[in-house]
This record gives C-alpha cells, structure tokens and sequence, in this order.
C-alpha cells in the first residue's frame, strides 16, 4: 500500500445520480491533489489543495466539486455527470514547502463509469 | 500551453537489454522531473526523481536531465519482465501543477 487510500474501487453511476470519491492519506503530508486518467491520454490535474486550502481549479466543471476538510482527507462530489466523465480518478498527496517541487504518492484510484 | 511529450510506444526489449525512455518537455522553466511507472490497472508509483543536469543512479534505473535540451530520459538496465508497464514523465515548473505526459509503453521479453 502507498499510504494513501481511496474509496470506492469502482463506481457505476447514472447521470442523474450524484455519490463521492474519498480518499486518505497517512504520510504526513500536506498537498492533496486530484486526477482523472482517461484512455490514451496524458493524466489531468483537476484541483489541489495545500494545508487544506484549494490552490490549484484546472477549469474543472462545476459538476465537479471538491472538498478538503483536513490535510489528510479529500473527497470529490459528483452530480450530474456526463459519459465522458468515465475515467480513472486518481488522488495523490505530498509534502510540498512552496514549490511543489516533491514527489507525489498515488492512491490505487477510483474507476468512475458513468452510464 | 506546457506540454511534456513522449513516444507512445510500444517499446520492445529482450529481457536483459537497456531500456531507454525519453521526454521532452517545453517549460524552460521547469525545475522539477519525475518518472512514474505504472502497471496495467494500477495507479502510478514513483521511481525516479531529478532536480539538476546530469545523471541520477538507483539500482537498475539511471535518470538523465539536460535542461539546455529540455530533455528528460529514464534507462532501466538489465530489463525484465517485471518492467513491462507504462512510464509516465512529470515536469514541475513550480507551484503545484506538475504536467504529465501521456506514458510510454514498455515491453520486455522474456
């Protein structure tokens, strides 16, 4: 285990529905981040959170909206999503001075099919 | 836009062989340099970190940084099977947003 967990595994959801992602991290650190993997492409930063303040909103849709009550918790709340929001939701932490300039540890993630 | 860029793939080595994986990167101002290797249905593990020009050795791996190139490469010597995976380069310009690429696929035979 990476000492960051995340929950569910998997998820099947309408588009009509909405559920949340979870994730934990027991490393100590204090940047939380998340990531969708789709197919054949590049990994998306999608928001960060340093000291449980939200740093970073790579333009995500609101359909999307994260939550970060403590360093060591995150979640994502989904609600109305979409087929192409199908993807591998990764979340990761890290324990950043400034820069962000330190390694990131990945949970085993979350495989989202929206149907 | 900030892009790293890498060959997709796949990459074919007989087990035993040096493997070499390249990324290019076009932030000048990048200052912060990873691989990740990640296994099919799995999340990504780090492997490799480098920070100035040259070369940094752990075990089999070997990262190569060259700044004026903006280039980024990861050599795993004696390959084996257990290798096989995707590598993903990610380059930190500072900040918080670390950009990667989209992964090479290695493939080592047995």
């Amino acid at each position: 285990e990476t000492g960051v967990t995340q929950t569910p595994r998997h998820l099947v959801m309408g588009m009509t529905n909405k559920k949340s992602l979870k994730c934990e991290q027991h490393l100590g650190h204090n940047a939380m981040y998340w990531y969708k993997q789709s197919a054949k492409k590049p990994l998306e930063l999608m928001f960060v959170y340093n000291f449980k303040e939200q740093t970073e909103n790579n333009s995500v849709p609101s359909r999307f909206s994260p939550e970060c009550p403590n360093s060591s918790h995150l979640f994502l709340h989904l609600h109305t999503l979409q087929p192409e929001d199908s993807a591998l939701y990764l979340c990761a932490s890290s324990q950043d001075r400034d820069r962000g300039d330190t390694e990131a540890f990945f949970g085993q993630g979350t495989r989202l099919t929206v149907v | 836009q900030k892009e790293v860029e890498q060959n997709s793939g796949p990459l074919s080595v007989p087990e035993g062989a040096i493997a070499s994986l390249n990324c290019t990167y076009s932030d000048r101002g990048s200052q912060s340099f990873f691989w990740y290797r990640q296994y099919s249905g799995k999340s990504p593990e780090l492997i490799m970190s480098i920070y100035s020009n040259g070369d940094k050795e752990d075990g089999r791996f070997t990262a190569q940084l060259n700044k004026a190139s903006q280039y980024v490469s990861l050599l795993i010597r004696d390959s084996q099977p257990s290798d096989s995976a995707t590598y993903l380069c990610a380059v930190n310009a500072g900040g918080f947003k670390t950009i990667f690429g989209a992964g090479t696929r290695l493939f080592v035979k047995a």
